[in-house]
């Protein structure tokens, strides 16, 4: 089945620890994204990469780091900058098409819950 | 600068009832891209539909319904019959033509109730 694996499902962290969670899709997809959702708020995009070893900050990068190191994973570790982490947090991939043609779907993962100790 | 308006916070109906969800975006690009999510309670978004700023067409699938107006910047979803099913957060984004970028609303919490 072609899809979007994040794991783990629910994540605690303590204070002072980074933590890394993992996006993983088997659509063939070039671009993949983070967002966080907080309660009663929108998805903030977090960073995005359209390209393997390439990626960009979004809105709230702010004590958050990727890597794009193949194109079938994005993973986002939070780091203990990051001071106010308790989130949902969603990875989403589509097709990239740098050309001007027409932007494509961005398809969802489960997402992580993620909360501090 | 790009921006979704969702007004409505939580609607409540009961189960075969119609119910319209509100979208207000703005943006200074001709050309753009709207879309609607569904989020169920398990958390994952599901893509429903996605329109481009030169197609002005209502749309039907099935129980739903998409109204695009350009004239007022909006972007209404309709749900005809609602079922319990429907219960979820809905969410409408933009992404201007110059980006792959999503600007989502803060989603509208809809409750049908049996």
């Amino acid at each position: 089945d072609g899809g979007i694996t994040q794991s783990p499902k629910y994540l605690f962290r303590k204070e002072g620890q980074n933590v890394t969670l993992s996006c993983e899709q088997n659509l063939n997809h070039d671009a993949m994204y983070w967002y966080r959702q907080d309660p009663g708020q929108g998805l903030r995009l977090i960073y995005y990469s359209q390209i393997v070893n390439d990626f960009q900050k979004g809105d709230i990068a702010e004590g958050y780091s990727v890597s794009r190191e193949k194109k079938e994973s994005f993973p986002l570790t939070v780091t203990s900058a990051q001071k106010n982490p308790t989130a949902f947090y969603l990875c989403a991939s589509s097709i990239y098409h740098n050309t001007g043609t027409p932007k494509n779907i961005q398809y969802f993962g489960a997402g992580t819950r993620l909360s501090v100790l | 600068a790009q921006k979704v308006t969702q007004a409505q916070t939580e609607i409540s109906v009961v189960e075969k009832e119609d119910v319209t969800l509100d979208c207000v975006y703005e943006t200074r690009d001709t050309t753009y891209y709207l879309f609607w999510y569904k989020q169920p309670p398990s958390g994952e978004l599901v893509f429903l539909i996605r329109r481009n700023s030169f197609d002005e067409q209502n749309e039907i699938s099935g129980r739903y319904s998409w109204n695009f107006q350009k004239s007022t910047s909006s972007f209404n979803f309709t749900i005809t019959a609602s079922q319990v099913v429907d219960s979820a957060v809905y969410f409408c984004a933009l992404s201007d033509g110059g980006s792959e970028k999503l600007v989502f609303g803060k989603g509208t919490k809809l409750t049908v109730n049996p």
